[in-house]
């Protein structure tokens, strides 16, 4: 079955870097994008950008493009999302998520991963 | 960006009554909406995708309607399970979601 699993609780420091792993297993790893998003405690969805495996440029939000990173490993079917220069209000759940369709995908998402909780504090 | 405003921000009915939720946009999406619930601690599962195509696996008591700025979802009998968030989401222009329409057991 498609699982998406992503790493551990991070607690980071204002100014710091996080890196997020998603890994994917069940389906053909290059033929869907991975979306990512992030919810604040409390708050609703915000979609952050999604990633091509098979290759190509990454596509951000624009609120996100210059301090976030997409990158994916076809060898280990593993997207990471990369954060810099975190802030107290980046303080949040990030998700990963498969596109429901084949490249080039609908921008709909039907499996997710767990959520990773990010807390930035000094 | 294109803005979702969902109502009403909570609902409050008992199992077996019929929930309509709304979804408006601040401007056309055409029929490029969808629907996800969301239960305390647990990531979004897609209900409806392309305003009324039920994902895999949902039931028949979901039911999506609405074109343009104008959307709906209805769950037409509702069980225990249904009680939770509410998101709809478009992606016509980028992706945005709402903000979220809380269903509570009355």
């Amino acid at each position: 079955q498609v699982q998406l699993v992503q790493s551990g609780a991070e607690v980071k420091k204002p100014g710091a870097s996080v890196k997020v792993s998603c890994k994917a297993s069940g389906y053909s790893f290059t033929s869907y994008y991975v979306h990512w998003f992030r919810q604040a405690p409390g708050e609703g969805l915000e979609w952050m950008g999604q990633i091509n495996p098979s290759g190509g440029s990454p596509n951000y939000a624009q609120k996100f493009r210059g301090r976030v990173a997409l990158t994916a490993e076809t060898s280990t079917s593993t997207v990471y999302m990369e954060v810099n220069g975190l802030r107290s209000e980046d303080t949040a759940i990030y998700l990963c998520a498969r596109d429901v369709g084949v490249v080039p995908g609908r921008d709909y998402f039907d499996h997710w991963g767990q959520g990773t909780l990010v807390t930035v504090s000094s | 960006d294109i803005v979702l405003t969902q109502s009403p921000v909570t609902l409050s009915l008992s199992p077996g009554e019929r929930a309509t939720l709304s979804c408006r946009a601040s401007q056309s999406v055409r029929r490029y909406l969808a629907w996800y619930q969301q239960k305390a601690g647990q990531a979004p599962r897609l209900l409806i995708y392309d305003a009324s195509t039920r994902a895999t696996g949902i039931p028949a008591r979901f039911s999506g309607s609405g074109s343009g700025t104008d959307f709906t979802l209805t769950i037409s009998s509702l069980e225990p399970e249904d009680f939770a968030v509410y998101y709809c989401q478009q992606r016509d222009t980028s992706i945005t979601f709402g903000q979220g329409t809380r269903l509570e057991i009355k």
